[in-house]
């Protein structure tokens, strides 16, 4: 069974800069995450999704970030414009379920993708 | 508001002895809560979980201990190998809302030395 594929692995921009990162999750997974991990943090949610529809983005720095996921599969997310802060892994994840009653709780992530903002 | 927290940044081990990987929290609404283990470029994986109805869960060299009245977790390996090495993340969440978010801890740096 495939993973969760994200790209680029790596990014280096400057700061005011747009980027965009993608996700495919695992196949059948109907709910999709989005984490950022800052150095030295833990990874924070940012946004989530049940099919293609949000779920959660109350964490998501709305006016410089957006997510999409069209027809409930891959997913999107942008930053513009990019600032010094924004330098962090950007961790895609995806479940069967959301974490509702009765699931384990397990995601499964992606290998992430490592931006830097000079 | 750190909910999770990982107080020990590192923890140094000796291959062959046990490792205790420390996790307090402070949200009494989180009822299950897991271990997920993370090498370095690559994404976390899931290691073992635990409910709050139970207060211990093995899964070979790995257990996982619950103190609910002192909203308090820990992982033990026994014994510890040089590949067990890297980051550990501590993280809880409430079934009880409707789809829940999965909060991190900061992360402990485990180091297995041959």
């Amino acid at each position: 069974e495939a993973g969760v594929a994200q790209s680029p692995r790596y990014k280096i921009i400057e700061k005011r800069q747009s980027v965009a990162f993608w996700c495919n999750p695992i196949s059948g997974h109907a709910t999709l995450y989005w984490y950022q991990q800052i150095l030295g943090q833990g990874p924070k949610l940012l946004i989530q999704f049940q099919n293609n529809g949000v779920v959660d983005d109350s964490q998501l720095p709305k006016d410089r970030f957006s997510a999409e996921r069209l027809k409930g599969v891959d997913s999107t997310l942008k930053i513009q414009p990019a600032k010094l802060e924004d330098s962090a892994v950007y961790l895609c994840a995806s479940s069967h379920r959301g974490l509702a009653s009765g699931n384990t709780g397990e995601l499964f992530f992606g290998e992430g993708s490592r931006l830097t903002v000079l | 508001d750190q909910q999770v927290k990982q107080n020990s940044p590192s923890l140094s081990v000796q291959e062959g002895r046990i490792s205790i990987l420390n996790c307090d929290y402070t949200n009494s609404m989180f009822d299950y809560f897991l271990w997920y283990k993370k090498y370095p470029a690559e994404g976390p994986t899931f290691l073992i979980s635990i409910s709050s109805i139970k207060d211990k869960n093995e899964d070979g060299r790995f257990t996982v201990f619950l103190n609910k009245s002192a909203k308090h977790l820990s992982l033990h390996i026994v014994p510890s190998q040089p590949g067990d090495s890297a980051v550990y993340f501590c993280a809880a969440y409430g079934r009880g809302t409707s789809y829940g978010k999965l909060t991190f801890g900061q992360g402990t740096i485990l180091t297995v030395h041959p």
